[in-house]
C-alpha cells in the first residue's frame, strides 16, 4: 500500500477561479478526513466521510466548498470562486472504522489563490 | 474553533536538553493521539493514548494521557536536532452514532539547535 495520496502537490488559481482536488485514501479504511492548515496553525477540521456519507462538515466550510465521495474510494474537495484566504493546505487523511482514530495523512495539496 | 490548546506555541532548545509540551482541553476525549510534522508535508502519526493515565513511550519520547482524558504532554528527554518540527496532539470525539471525529491542537513548532 502506497498510503493516502493528494494531488495536485500544488496549486496556484487566480482569485474566483475554481479548484478541485483528489485523495485516494488508504484502500482499507472506510473513513476519510479533510483539513486545512495554515501557516504555523494546527490542522483545522472541514469535513468527514465515512464510506461515501458525508457524516459531518465544519462550519468553516462555506457553501463555496464540497466535497464528495461517491463510492466510498477516493474523494474529491472542490472550491468555487476561490478567494485569497483561501489559501492554504488541505490536508487529507483516512482511517479504519474503529473507536480510537488514528488517522493517516497524504502530503498535502498547497493552494495559492493570487 | 480549536478544541484543544497546544502550549508553548514555540519552543526553541539546545541539543541534549529535554522538554515537555502540553496539550489541553476542556473536553474529554475517548483517545488522543500526538502528531509530528515537517515543512511541506502531512502529519506523521506517533502514538495513541486511550485509558485515562496512560503513559506510553517512544524511545526518548513519553507520552500520558490526563486522567480525565481532558489533557496530555509530550517530554522529550536529550533533544536531538531530527527532533525539529511541529508537534501536534489531536483527540478523537466519540458520538452517539458511533462516528468519530478528530480535532486537532494549535501545535507546537520545536526547534532543537545543535
Amino acid at each position: 500500500d502506497t498510503g493516502v495520496s493528494q494531488d495536485p502537490r500544488h496549486k496556484i488559481t487566480k482569485r474566483g477561479q475554481n479548484v478541485t482536488f483528489r485523495c485516494d485514501p488508504i484502500s482499507e479504511h472506510n473513513r476519510l478526513y479533510w483539513y486545512r492548515q495554515t501557516l504555523g496553525q494546527g490542522p483545522e477540521f472541514l469535513t468527514y466521510f465515512q464510506n461515501e456519507a458525508q457524516l459531518e462538515k465544519s462550519r468553516l466550510l462555506s457553501d463555496r466548498f464540497s466535497a464528495e465521495r461517491p463510492k466510498g474510494s477516493f474523494s474529491t474537495l472542490e472550491i468555487q470562486r476561490t478567494e485569497q484566504g483561501d489559501s492554504a493546505m488541505y490536508l487529507c487523511a483516512s482511517s479504519l472504522t474503529q473507536v480510537h482514530t488514528e488517522a493517516f495523512f497524504g502530503q498535502g495539496t498547497r493552494l495559492t489563490v493570487v | 474553533t480549536q478544541l484543544l490548546e497546544q502550549s508553548p506555541q514555540f519552543l526553541s532548545i539546545q541539543e541534549g536538553e529535554n522538554l515537555t509540551v502540553y496539550c489541553n482541553s476542556s473536553s474529554v476525549f475517548s483517545s488522543l493521539q500526538w502528531y509530528r510534522q515537517e515543512p511541506g508535508e502531512g502529519p506523521v502519526l506517533l502514538v495513541t493514548v486511550v485509558t485515562g493515565g496512560e503513559v506510553k513511550k517512544l524511545k526518548r519520547l513519553t507520552f500520558q494521557f490526563g486522567d480525565a482524558r481532558k489533557d496530555s504532554s509530550l517530554h522529550i528527554t536529550a533533544a536531538q536536532p531530527g527532533d525539529t518540527g511541529l508537534y501536534l496532539c489531536a483527540g478523537a470525539t466519540l458520538w452517539s452514532g458511533g462516528a468519530n471525529n478528530l480535532f486537532f491542537g494549535t501545535g507546537t513548532r520545536l526547534t532543537v539547535i545543535p
